[in-house]
This record gives structure tokens, C-alpha cells and sequence, in this order.
């Protein structure tokens, strides 16, 4: 079974503060994506990367950046965190290709004080 | 553009049916079905890829019109194990998914 890792379920930080969320396959998958989830919005894409070193702009990517160092691993940046970034953040990964799935990690509930 | 799902929630007896509409303005290439418990992360039920494609497992199952740009979800004697929060998303691939705001389904005995 494909698992996705993310680091942290739950986490508290203050504003203006620098926050990173990880994420890990461990499926050799291709593609990686950020998703938060709000009450009401559903799930908006904030980065994907289909690459090591690759990333690009999703829906609502304002105040956030994304590393991807290497495959398996890939991280969510809040440069300085506010409050409206308060959220569920989902991470998933997918292998190449209109017909595959995405696997989700359980999230990281991120509450910015 | 997200994709429009309706309805926003139903309420059902345990054995009733259910169908759960996701609509887009945009053409639509692939349509995703993602259920997701509360608490925990979305699950996927099952992708259609080509126009009048109808697929289905158990007692889930789902159709995609193209030409109307729109696939609905159909759920059939209904179990309470299928209580949940049912998202659809379009695109998919390299792109990643722009999901619909999800359909609070709830189970009763």
C-alpha cells in the first residue's frame, strides 16, 4: 500500500513566524501536491511539483513556497505564518498519468495564534 | 474554477439510494471521486476518463457525461459505512485536482 507520511497531525505556531510541513512517499511517485482544506471551500490546491527541483503555482499559492529536495519527500513553507493560514493541510502523491489516484497523507492541522 | 456539487448534504435512512451531482463549466477530461470520514484523509473511490464511461464497485458507482460536463455518483442501499464527506475533483495528472466543496452524506439507522 502507498504511504504518505506527513510529519506532524497537529501544530501551533505564532504569527510571523517561519513554519515548514513534510511530507514523505514512499511509492516513488512523480507527482506531489499541498492541498488546504477549509470548512465550506473543499480541498484548493497551493503548490504541486512533478519533479525533483520542479514546482509550480496551484490555486492559492500567496504566502506560501515548496521545497522538493528529493522524490520521496516534499515541503510546504509558510514564510511568515498569519493567522488566515490557520488550516488542514492535506499532502498527496500520485504517479504520472490522467487515471491515476492520488493518496493522501491524514494532514496536519496547522492553528497560527 | 471549482466544480459544482450538489447537493451540499443529504440525510438518508440506512438501504436508501443516493446520487451526488458534480458539474463544471470548463470541459471536462477526467473526473475523480474521493470520500472522506471525519478526521481522516480523502480515500478514493474511483476515476472516469472518456465521456458516457460508467463505473462502479459494490454498491458505489458513477457516470461521466462529457457533453454536459458533468458526472454524478450514484449510491445504492445505502450502509452506514457510507456516511462521509464525497468530493469530486476534475484535471488530475501532473496538475493535480481542483475538487468541487464535497457533499456531506449522513447515514441514519
Amino acid at each position: 500500500d502507498v504511504k504518505v507520511t506527513q510529519s506532524s497531525r497537529y501544530l501551533v505556531k505564532r504569527t510571523g513566524e517561519k513554519v515548514f510541513l513534510e511530507c514523505v512517499q514512499d511509492m516513488d511517485h512523480e507527482n506531489m501536491f499541498w492541498y488546504r482544506q477549509d470548512p465550506g471551500l473543499g480541498l484548493r490546491l497551493i503548490y504541486f511539483s512533478y519533479d525533483v527541483k520542479m514546482k509550480e503555482k496551484g490555486d492559492i499559492p500567496e504566502g506560501y513556497s515548496v521545497s522538493r529536495e528529493k522524490k520521496e519527500r516534499f515541503s510546504l513553507i509558510l514564510e511568515s505564518a498569519s493567522t488566515n493560514q490557520t488550516s488542514m493541510y492535506l499532502c498527496a502523491s500520485t504517479l504520472q498519468g490522467l487515471q491515476q489516484p492520488q493518496h493522501f497523507g491524514d494532514g496536519t492541522r496547522l492553528s497560527i495564534l | 474554477q471549482q466544480p459544482v456539487q450538489s447537493p451540499q448534504a443529504v440525510i438518508l435512512r440506512e438501504g436508501e439510494d443516493a446520487v451526488i451531482n458534480c458539474s463544471s463549466s470548463k470541459a471536462l477530461y477526467s473526473v475523480h471521486w474521493y470520500r472522506q470520514k471525519h478526521g481522516e484523509a480523502p480515500v478514493f473511490l474511483m476515476i472516469l476518463l472518456k465521456g458516457g464511461e460508467q463505473k462502479g464497485h459494490d454498491k458505489i458507482s458513477a457516470s461521466f457525461n462529457e457533453k454536459k460536463q458533468q458526472s454524478s455518483l450514484y449510491l445504492t442501499a445505502s450502509q452506514l459505512s457510507y456516511s462521509g464527506t464525497y468530493f469530486c475533483g476534475t484535471g488530475g495528472g501532473a496538475d493535480g485536482l481542483t475538487f468541487g466543496k464535497g457533499t456531506h452524506l449522513i447515514i441514519q439507522p
